[in-house]
C-alpha cells in the first residue's frame, strides 16, 4: 500500500529565502506525481505534474524533482514571497487505474 | 474556462440526516473524483467516475455513494450523517480517467451535527 509524507509538517522562513519541501513515498513503481497549493479553506490548485519517465518539471520560481529509486521528491521554492504562504501537498499515483495518494502536506509561512 | 464548480459551498446537517454534495467538472473533462479531507486524516479518496462509470472506490463505508451522470456532472450522497462525517469535501476532474492533471474544485464544507 503506497504512503506518502511530507517532512516538516509546518515551515517557516523570511522573504526572499530560496526553500525546498520534502516528499517521500513508499512504493518507487508510481506512475506520476503531482504537487498542489492549497490555502486555507480552500481546494486545492495543481503546480506541477512529474510523470514517473521525468526527472523534473519547472514552472517559473518553483522546480520539483523526482527520484524514483529513492522514493523521494522535491518542490523548490526560489526567492520566496508571503503570497507563496500555503500548504503544499504532494500526490502519487501508482498506475493509470488507481487513485491518487496524497501526503498531509507542509504548511508554509513566509514572514515579510 | 470555467474551474470546477461545487454546490452547494456549506452544509450544516444533523445526525442520522443525509446529503447530497454536487460537482459540475471543467467543460470537456470526462472523470471526476471526489475526497474526503480532515484535520486528521488528511485528503482522502471516495471514488472516482469516467463516463458514467466508477473506476475506482475507497476505503469508506457504504453510506458513501455516488453517481456520474452523461454530461459528466457528478453527485455523491452521504446517508444517516454522523459526527465524523464533518469535513471538508473536494472533487476533481481530468480529461481522461487516470492520467494528467487533477484540478481541484473550492469544495462543500459540511458540518454535522
Amino acid at each position: 500500500k503506497q504512503e506518502v509524507t511530507q517532512i516538516p509538517a509546518a515551515l517557516s522562513v523570511p522573504e526572499g529565502e530560496n526553500l525546498v519541501l520534502n516528499c517521500s513515498f513508499t512504493d518507487s513503481a508510481i506512475y506520476n506525481l503531482q504537487w498542489f497549493r492549497q490555502d486555507p479553506g480552500k481546494g486545492l490548485t495543481s503546480l506541477l505534474l512529474i510523470q514517473s519517465s521525468q526527472r523534473e518539471q519547472t514552472s517559473g520560481r518553483l522546480n520539483a524533482s523526482l527520484d524514483k529509486s529513492s522514493g523521494r521528491s522535491t518542490l523548490y521554492i526560489a526567492a520566496s514571497q508571503p503570497g507563496d504562504s500555503a500548504t503544499y501537498l504532494c500526490a502519487v499515483r501508482n498506475s493509470g487505474n488507481t487513485p491518487l495518494v496524497f501526503g498531509k502536506g507542509t504548511r508554509l509561512s513566509v514572514i515579510a | 474556462k470555467a474551474g470546477v464548480t461545487q454546490t452547494p459551498r456549506y452544509l450544516i446537517k444533523t445526525r442520522g440526516q443525509q446529503v447530497t454534495l454536487s460537482c459540475s467538472p471543467i467543460s470537456g473533462h470526462r472523470s471526476v473524483s471526489w475526497y474526503q479531507q480532515t484535520p486528521g486524516q488528511g485528503l482522502q479518496f471516495l471514488f472516482e467516475y469516467f463516463s458514467e462509470t466508477q473506476r475506482n472506490k475507497g476505503n469508506f463505508p457504504g453510506r458513501f455513494s455516488g453517481r456520474q451522470f452523461s454530461n459528466s456532472r457528478s453527485e455523491m450522497n452521504v446517508s444517516t450523517l454522523e459526527l465524523g462525517d464533518s469535513a471538508l469535501y473536494l472533487c476533481a476532474s481530468s480529461l481522461e480517467a487516470g492520467v494528467g492533471t487533477q484540478y481541484f474544485g473550492p469544495g462543500t464544507r459540511l458540518l454535522v451535527l
